[in-house]
């Protein structure tokens, strides 16, 4: 069992619908939670960022953590064809150097 | 000014041989990595130096040896290529005091072995 499990997808919705993707993980060490967005044949980018439990906003997006559950999702509002991309989880420990990632979940938006 | 830059951005290679990927980050942080991106897209920490100082050293075959000249430069040589190293391989850094809170990636490298 991989310490995060991230669906793949690909998941494809039409503009402006409310796009939700979702990780689950298993160490509940886990302390530090991200959101990374990645294009065709580029590096991942930092999206947002949260530490232990809660909500956060960032415009389009909302990231929100549920260590309880071990349950983390992203949810992007007025989804836009530019919002195309993979969209990968990672999670760190306390203290700790390594990100670990979700496999990533490829999402087109239609326009 | 590009953040974190990996050079080549593709390399196709013969098995056996050996190569080298490097790296460098003008962000002035302290921390480096280098991951493994696989053909399904799954990201996977191989080393991480900071300082020039390994901190991080995954299960990855001795065929690859990282090298940290300054804390700015982060290169990784491969000894005999083999047909699964092919993957696409990042270059990352962050600060430490953040933890990885705030990593910046590459452009990758995309290595194809033939």
């Amino acid at each position: 069992q991989k310490e995060v499990e991230q669906d793949p997808g690909p998941l494809s919705v039409p503009e402006g619908a409310i796009v939700s993707l979702n990780c689950t993980y298993s160490n509940s060490a886990f302390q530090y939670f991200m959101w990374y967005r990645q294009y065709s044949r580029k590096g991942p980018e930092l999206l947002m960022y949260t530490y232990s439990s809660g909500n956060k906003e960032d415009g389009r997006f909302t990231a929100q953590v549920d260590k309880s559950s071990k349950y983390i999702s992203l949810f992007i509002r007025d989804s836009q064809p530019s919002d195309s991309a993979t969209y990968l989880c990672a999670m760190v420990l306390e203290g700790a150097q390594k990100l670990v990632f979700g496999q990533g979940t490829r999402l087109t938006i239609n326009p | 000014d590009t953040a974190v830059s990996q050079t080549p951005k593709y390399l196709v290679t013969q098995m056996g041989n050996d190569k080298s990927i490097k790296c460098e980050q003008n962000l002035g942080h302290d921390t480096m990595y280098w991951y493994k991106q696989d053909s399904k897209k799954f990201l996977k920490i191989m080393f991480s130096y900071n300082n020039k100082e390994l901190i991080i050293n995954e299960t990855v075959p001795n065929r690859f040896s990282p090298k940290s000249p300054d804390k700015a430069h982060l290169n990784l040589h491969i000894n005999s290529l083999e047909l699964g190293d092919s993957a696409v391989y990042f270059c990352a850094s962050s600060q430490v005091h953040r933890g990885v809170s705030e990593a910046f990636f590459g452009q990758g490298t995309r290595l194809t072995v033939v």
